[in-house]
């Protein structure tokens, strides 16, 4: 069993859609990350919790540390938000253990 | 820099080549981090700088990888013997003390042939 375990794999919305992606570990953690990876391009770091919920534009993530669960919310999500969106948790340590990502595409 | 930059962007070897991949961080940036992502899998972590301390080396796959920073700026990865299964895309991040997250340069992918 993977440490970081995202959901859905993948997902296809249409534009204006709330969207949720889903993020579990089974590990303790000092913080975690969600991250943001277009086709072709590099990686943007969304957010870094260690706990409650943070917002950045239309962009909401929210982190449960007792129950090990975080998830990333988009509000009325578009095309622009198609991406690989990847959550990383930092464990007591230095170094960041990744999900497997989750494919978004949202479609116009 | 205004960001992290890695280069080559790309390199093509053959293998048994030895192969460099050099990041520069954002300038006074302490924590500089080494990654890869392989064709259909996730990132992997390879190797951690913090400063002056001796770096966290416990992602490297064996003992072909090997990274130093000098003078608490650039990094270079180096490769020895490449192999096919060391094609991926390497990524570079960077972060200051108590920032609130990382700093990806754009990758080198390697492709070993």
């Amino acid at each position: 069993k993977n440490e970081v375990e995202q959901s859905p794999q993948n997902l296809t919305a249409q534009e204006g859609e709330f969207i949720t992606i889903n993020c579990s570990y089974s590990v303790g953690i000092s913080a975690l990350h969600w991250l943001q990876q277009h086709p072709g391009g590099g990686i943007v770091s969304l957010f870094m919790l260690s706990s409650g919920k943070k917002k950045h534009g239309r962009l909401i993530a929210t982190i449960n540390i007792q129950e090990k669960h975080s998830s990333l919310h988009i509000t009325a999500s578009h095309p622009r938000d198609s991406a690989v969106y990847i959550c990383a948790v930092m464990e007591y340590g230095n170094k960041l253990v990744f999900g497997a990502g989750t494919i978004l595409r949202v479609k116009s | 820099g205004a960001g992290v930059s890695q280069s080559p962007s790309n390199k093509v070897t053959e293998k048994g080549k030895d192969v460099e991949l050099r990041c520069d961080p954002i300038s006074g940036h302490t924590a500089l981090y080494w990654y890869r992502q392989s064709l259909g899998q996730g990132l992997e972590f390879l190797i951690y700088f913090q400063g002056n301390s001796a770096p966290d080396k416990s992602g490297l796959p064996s003992d072909r990888f090997s990274a130093e920073r000098t003078g608490g700026s650039v990094s270079t990865l180096t490769i020895q013997r490449t192999q096919q299964e060391d094609s991926a895309v390497y990524l570079c991040a960077s972060t200051a003390t108590g920032a609130q997250g990382y700093t990806f340069g754009s990758g080198t992918r390697l492709t070993v042939v």
